[in-house]
């Protein structure tokens, strides 16, 4: 079936460990996104991906990383885990920079 | 001042009322304008985007959009308790480093029997 697929649903993880989350999406669209959810906050950008091999930061890209070296995939790597990165991470896709955007089912992250 | 405006809620409505959310934006050069609903420990969906002053109705949804008052908003008609749910409104904006969508920090809605 078409559509965006997280990976892993749940995690917990301890401060200072690397954790990578996964996002594939099957319809092809150019843009990538991710996002984490936080009370008070609401959604707030991380990183986006205009297509494969071009990345660029968003709102709060502060201790993350990603790449996208094909279309489809486009990972999040915690590189050392903090409590404040304790959230829900969605990643989106999009056909193009300014249309609707279609969310994965969202990786609650704990980190303890 | 935030960029997106919402009343965090909760907002009330009997069922079969008209819900009425309401997003402000501090972006006059905003182009488009989107409304998600976020069922609790779900992800966004997508309801209704709309680009041009004016209202856009699609079912029981409508939403209005009023640029020079920099103000949008989602009427739901005929409200149902499977409409509770928080409402998040997001705008795009065209920057010189590309679009720019940012999320309102959403609207929590209780339809109640």
């Amino acid at each position: 079936d078409a559509g965006i697929t997280q990976s892993p649903r749940y995690k917990i993880t301890e401060t200072g460990r690397q954790v990578t989350l996964m996002c594939h999406q099957t319809w092809s669209h150019s843009y990538m996104f991710w996002y984490r959810q936080d009370l008070g906050h609401g959604l707030r950008l991380i990183y986006y991906s205009a297509a494969a091999d071009i990345t660029d930061k968003g709102e709060v890209p502060d201790g993350y990383v990603v790449s996208r070296s094909k279309t489809e995939n486009f990972p999040l790597t915690l590189e050392s885990a903090t409590r404040s990165q304790t959230s829900v991470y969605f990643c989106a896709s999009s056909e193009q920079g300014a249309s609707p955007l279609h969310f994965g089912n969202g990786t609650r992250l704990t980190v303890t | 001042q935030k960029e997106v405006e919402q009343n965090s809620g909760p907002l009330s409505v009997p069922e079969g009322a008209i819900a009425s959310l309401n997003c402000t934006y501090s972006d006059r050069g905003s182009q488009s304008f989107f409304w998600y609903r976020q069922y609790s420990g779900k992800s966004p969906e997508l309801i209704m985007f709309i680009y041009s002053n004016g209202d856009k109705e699609d079912g029981r949804f409508t939403a209005q959009l009023n640029k020079a008052s920099q103000y949008v908003s989602l009427l739901i008609r005929d409200s149902q308790p499977s409409d509770s749910a928080t409402y998040l409104c997001a705008v795009n904006t065209l920057t010189g480093g590309g679009n720019k969508l940012t999320f309102g920090t959403g609207t929590q809605l209780k339809v109640e029997l």
